[in-house]
């Protein structure tokens, strides 16, 4: 079992939904990364957590601490939203992350 | 500010033989850390350098893989001899503290 799980693994949407990928994560520091990456790309950083809640445009994450949970959320989403995003849990030690297996979005016309 | 720059970004070499893949992180930046994701898994952790030192290299999968860090800067990871299953994305981030991560592209390597 992963120590960072995420949810769904694939999300079909049609543009303009709002979306949510939740995250649960068991060890690590009271923080969260998310992270996205295109088709092809590399990883870009959405935003880093550590309590409350984050927005950043249509993007919006929030965190739970004392239940380890956080979710993404995407509103009215768009073709060019499709990507992976992958939640991760920085270590204690050294802060390394330990990834979630990503979640696989693609928005439709 | 250049960003966290990888090369090369793709690499298909044969079994048995040698590859070296290159990372420099963002100036001034002592954490570098390189990860990997393999085919259909999720991205797992190889070793993290401050500065020049390796400070935890728990990641590495076997004695075929070489990291170092020259100065402490630019960093470089060698497989040899490569094998089929060395195939994958690898990424090399790098931080200046907790909360700043920033990744390169990633180098795809295959191995045939």
């Amino acid at each position: 079992k992963n120590e960072v799980e995420q949810s769904p693994q694939n999300l079909t949407a049609q543009e303009g939904e709002f979306i949510t990928i939740n995250c649960s994560y068991s060890v690590g520091i009271s923080a969260l990364h998310w992270l996205q990456q295109h088709p092809g790309g590399g990883i870009v950083s959405l935003f880093m957590l550590s309590s409350g809640k984050k927005k950043h445009g249509r993007l919006i994450a929030t965190i739970n601490i004392q239940e380890k949970h956080s979710s993404l959320h995407i509103t009215a989403s768009h073709p060019r939203d499709s990507a992976v995003y992958i939640c991760a849990d920085p270590m204690e030690y050294g802060n390394k992350l330990v990834f979630g297996a990503g979640t696989i979005l693609r928005v439709k016309s | 500010e250049a960003g966290v720059t990888q090369f090369p970004s793709h690499s298909v070499i044969e079994k048995g033989q040698t590859v070296t893949l290159r990372c420099d992180p963002i100036s001034g930046h002592d954490n570098l850390y390189w990860y990997r994701r393999v085919m259909g898994k999720e991205i797992k952790f190889l070793l993290h350098f401050v500065k020049e030192s390796k400070q935890d290299e728990s990641g590495m999968p076997n004695n075929r893989f070489l990291a170092e860090r020259t100065g402490g800067t630019y960093s470089t990871l060698k497989v040899q001899p490569a094998e089929l299953e060395d195939s994958g994305v690898y990424f090399c981030a790098s931080s200046q503290d907790r909360w700043g991560y920033t990744f390169g592209s990633g180098t795809r390597l295959t191995v045939v």
